[in-house]
């Protein structure tokens, strides 16, 4: 069963501007993970999160993590063309051991 | 390492045919995890191994798909009789020997059934 949704479904934007996704997830858990999709290809993992955290940051990516309110947010700062992907947010699935479990996805257009 | 490698990367069958779909993990990942893709359901989770051995199998759609493991680098899965509702991009991924990790995938295998 999916755990985690993303939200916006769709997102378009200029290059340059920042995009910011968030993820809800429903149990408690003991991390949470981004991935990137691009067109055709497999997933790559971007970032993972425990939940004793609540902000990290890799290269141009901020991760938050909202154990209160289950949820999480992805933020890619100055953002390129080549951000053009989907991404989604990976949440261990209900009843132990990890088994990553995604949902739908963000779908980002970055224009030049 | 080459990463994880699935084959073939696209499969075009007729429906009522057996299709086999090939995954070679990470050598020394113990983890395998078989996902489906498709537009309407997103990435769904069929099977979990872990030593080989199938975990959780909750998410294998009926009995028409079976996956296999008969060792560390190898893994299997298959639908047998397919049908066009199976059409969708099946990814394989591993990951290594730790509490939390992440997981590496595949290219996927495009599966379309006519």
């Amino acid at each position: 069963s999916q755990q985690g949704e993303e939200d916006p479904q769709a997102l378009s934007i200029q290059e340059g501007e920042n995009a910011t996704m968030n993820c809800s997830y429903k149990t408690s858990i003991n991390n949470l993970q981004w991935y990137r999709q691009n067109s055709g290809r497999g997933l790559v993992h971007l970032i993972l999160i425990r939940s004793n955290e609540r902000e990290k940051h890799s290269g141009r990516l901020r991760v938050t993590l909202d154990t209160s309110k289950k949820s999480s947010s992805l933020l890619i700062t100055a953002s390129r063309a080549a951000d053009t992907a989907s991404y989604f947010c990976a949440t261990p699935a209900s009843g132990g051991s990890y088994i990553p479990t995604f949902g739908r996805g963000t779908s980002l257009i970055v224009h030049p | 390492d080459a990463g994880v490698i699935q084959s073939p990367r696209h499969e075009v069958t007729e429906m009522g045919q057996e299709v086999t779909l090939r995954c070679k993990p990470i050598s020394g990942h113990n983890s395998l995890f078989w996902y489906r893709q498709t537009m309407m359901r997103g990435l769904e989770l069929l099977i979990y191994f872990n030593n080989n051995v199938p975990i959780d199998d909750s998410g294998m759609p009926e009995d028409r798909f079976s996956a296999k493991m008969p060792n560390a680098s190898f893994s299997t899965l298959k639908i047998q009789p397919s049908e066009p509702r199976d059409s969708a991009v099946y990814f394989c991924a591993s990951s290594p020997p730790s509490a939390v990790t992440e997981a590496f995938f595949g290219q996927g295998t495009r599966l379309t059934v006519v």
